[in-house]
């Protein structure tokens, strides 16, 4: 069973436009939302992330949408660029405590086109 | 950028051989976690330290697999009889307070 899930395995968009990339979960018990990036050879670098408190996080181009009722998420990437291009995980963790392990999605390729 | 540095970055073994590798977690991070990622990018949790102590690790972990994050020394992991299904990327992943987890590049595990 899956908790995280991404609904794209892929995505492709050209240089200038968002990129969205959509996360759903099935525990309501989740309560904090990371997202992960993720370049050819190296570890996952923490992008930006989310509270279930809030429903809007925004960190210059990196935008995350939340909708607790619809267990659900989405990064938008403003103005993507070539370098954005990489795979990006999703993440969930619960309430019960900050070193409770998180549970990952399997990850979206994006590939931006100049 | 992470400061989490993990050694080797690759490693060869052949079926049944011991495979180590080590982690040095960000300065001052008390929470180590450490995590397989296979060639699906699937992460699977391992075990997860704070300080010396285990909190949590997976089933898998208690037979072949064992780790230790001892004081003053790099935290390492350790599969003692490495089979072909473990060749996968290890991670580790270090944390002030176990919400942001920063992650070292890596060690690439490949088992003949």
């Amino acid at each position: 069973q899956q908790q995280v899930r991404q609904s794209s395995q892929s995505l492709t968009v050209w240089e200038g436009e968002t990129a969205i990339l959509n996360c759903s979960y099935e525990n309501s018990a989740f309560d904090y939302f990371p997202w992960y990036q993720q370049f050819p050879g190296e570890g996952p670098a923490l992008l930006i992330a989310i509270r279930s408190v809030s429903d809007k996080k925004e960190d210059g181009r990196f935008t995350i949408f939340f909708n607790k009722r619809e267990k659900n998420l989405s990064l938008h990437i403003k103005d993507s660029q070539p370098g954005d291009s990489a795979t990006y995980f999703c993440a969930a963790r619960g309430a019960s405590g900050g070193n409770y392990k998180p549970t990952f999605g399997k990850g979206t390729s994006l590939v931006v086109h100049p | 950028n992470s400061k989490v540095i993990q050694t080797p970055r690759y490693l060869v073994k052949g079926q049944g051989q011991k495979a180590k590798m080590r982690c040095i977690p960000e300065k001052g991070h008390p929470v180590v976690f450490w995590y397989q990622q296979n060639k699906n990018n699937e992460f699977k949790f391992l075990i997860n330290f704070q300080n010396q102590e285990v909190l949590q690790q997976i089933d898998m972990t208690e037979k072949r697999f064992s780790a230790e994050c001892p004081s003053n020394s790099p935290c390492s992991l350790e599969i003692q009889s490495s089979e072909a299904g473990d060749s996968a990327l290890y991670l580790c992943a270090s944390s002030l307070f176990g919400d942001e987890q920063y992650f070292g590049p890596g060690t690439r595990l490949t088992v003949l």
